[in-house]
């Protein structure tokens, strides 16, 4: 069964880099079907999409944070990771990653793969704060 | 970026109540919607993919439609663990987005 688990700093001074690591288990983060998303929620708000990169390790990015964000694989321990730049208050919020699946359904003779957040990791609240 | 308007923002029902909760994105986006619970302190949780698809595990009492721009998700009979936050999320193009979120409160 597939797992996820967020880590990273906690605490982050204004314009520093938000690094955050999600460790996959239950699976490997090369098999066919999985991408690898970022998604981010701040308190008592709304959810915002980051980021995603694919399998081939091609990326894509928010165009609101595109240029502040970074996502990478790391295979050999099973990994990926959101580095965020130049952070303020506005990026206080709690992180989660998440698997991006295609799920495919069927309905009145059309059939739709749809890219779906499908599981999800605990979250890890970053605050920025001086 | 295509926006995702839910309503309404909160909802109070009881235990054993229908209750529907629609989603309108701001262009047409076919079926690529998804439906999503969240628990205070927990991590969303998918319950509906493609518009009407039911995820493994999620009680037949979750029921998603509609397509385009207009889509429901319904719940037939309320149990204590369905109030919680509700959220749908368009993936017709990149970048993702939600809804603003439903809360739904017992009444």
């Amino acid at each position: 069964q597939l797992q996820l688990q967020e880590s990273g700093s906690g605490l982050v001074k204004p314009s520093q880099t938000l690094s955050l690591t999600c460790s996959v288990s239950g699976d490997s983060i090369s098999s066919p079907g999985y991408s690898w998303t970022w998604i981010r929620q701040p308190p008592g708000k709304g959810l915002e999409w980051i980021a995603y990169i694919y399998q081939s390790g091609s990326t894509q990015y928010n165009p609101s944070l595109e240029s502040r964000i970074t996502v990478s694989v790391d295979r050999s321990k099973n990994q990926f990771s959101l580095q965020l730049s130049s952070v303020t208050a506005a990026d206080t919020a709690i992180y989660y990653c998440a698997s991006l699946e295609s799920l495919r359904h069927c309905r009145g003779g059309n059939c739709y793969s749809v890219d779906s957040f499908h599981i999800w990791g605990q979250g890890t609240l970053v605050a920025v704060s001086s | 970026d295509i926006q995702m308007t839910q309503s309404p923002p909160s909802l109070s029902a009881s235990v054993g109540d229908n209750v529907t909760i629609t989603c309108r994105a701001s262009q047409g986006i076919s079926s690529y919607l998804n439906w999503y619970q969240q628990h205070p302190g927990k991590a969303p949780n998918l319950l509906i993919y493609a518009a009407s698809g039911l995820q493994s595990g999620v009680p037949s009492r979750f029921s998603g439609g509609g397509s385009g721009t207009d889509f429901t998700l319904s719940i037939n009979g309320l149990q204590p663990e369905d109030f919680a936050t509700y959220y749908c999320q368009q993936s017709f193009t990149v970048p993702f987005t939600f809804g603003q979120g439903t809360r739904l409160e017992i009444k």
